[in-house]
């Protein structure tokens, strides 16, 4: 039973366009974030949500827009899609402050 | 802010002998922290984390990790290590802000 799920698993797509990634946790947790790893695994975090409220939102290009719909969802949206958006995006969620991550699985995005 | 450092980008060990993955915070109170591995095209999985209390700490897959405040570390340990623990580690520090920052990373090889 899968705690963190993100999809897609892939994406493959050109410049311009918008897309979105999709995340939702069965775990009961109340803060759920956006990680970016780029290609020398360095992991950056980009939003954090806590029960549906945006609470950290790094320096993140506006193109970016996260949505929470519910406290066990949070989908990321991406418009304008540019090569240096490729990237491994992390889902990941937590129970309170500074608690234990708990990730899915990453979803590949690679702009062409 | 607080940041994480790992100062060896690549170690390798051969298989049987004892490993040690070093990580090094600023943060000026005391901070969470934690270790998570990384296997390739997988998420991120939580090895173990201090938050308070002993200073050693045990985590899964015979891993330990001691928090030692005068110099400002929390190097991660494991007597013998298998094949399968080939995979990138990762130190990250949280400051009870929901913000949890990860270190660069070590990619962990493993000789036959």
């Amino acid at each position: 039973d899968t705690a963190v799920s993100q999809t897609p698993k892939y994406l493959v797509t050109q410049m311009g366009n918008d897309k979105s990634i999709k995340c939702e946790q069965n775990l009961g947790h109340d803060t759920m974030y956006w990680y970016k790893q780029d290609s020398k695994k360095f992991l950056k975090i980009m939003f954090s949500y806590n029960n549906k409220e945006l609470i950290i939102n790094e320096t993140v290009p506006n193109r970016f827009s996260p949505k929470s719909p519910d406290k066990a969802h949070l989908n990321l949206h991406i418009n304008s899609l540019e090569l240096g958006d490729s990237a491994v995006y992390f889902c990941a969620s937590s129970q309170v402050e500074a608690s234990p991550l708990h990730f899915g699985n990453g979803t590949r995005l690679t702009v062409t | 802010a607080q940041s994480v450092t790992q100062p060896d980008i690549h170690i390798t060990v051969s298989e049987g002998a004892s490993l040690e993955l070093r990580c090094n915070y600023s943060y000026g109170a005391t901070p969470y922290l934690f270790w998570y591995v990384q296997s390739p095209g997988q998420g991120l999985q939580l090895l173990l984390k201090y938050f308070s209390g002993d200073t050693l700490v045990q985590g899964i897959k015979g891993f330990e990790a001691e928090f030692k405040r005068s110099q400002s570390s929390f190097n991660l340990r494991k007597p013998s290590v298998h094949w399968s623990d080939a995979a990138e580690y990762f130190c990250a520090v949280g400051a009870g802000d929901d913000k949890i920052i990860f270190g660069k990373g070590t990619r962990l090889h493993i000789l036959p």
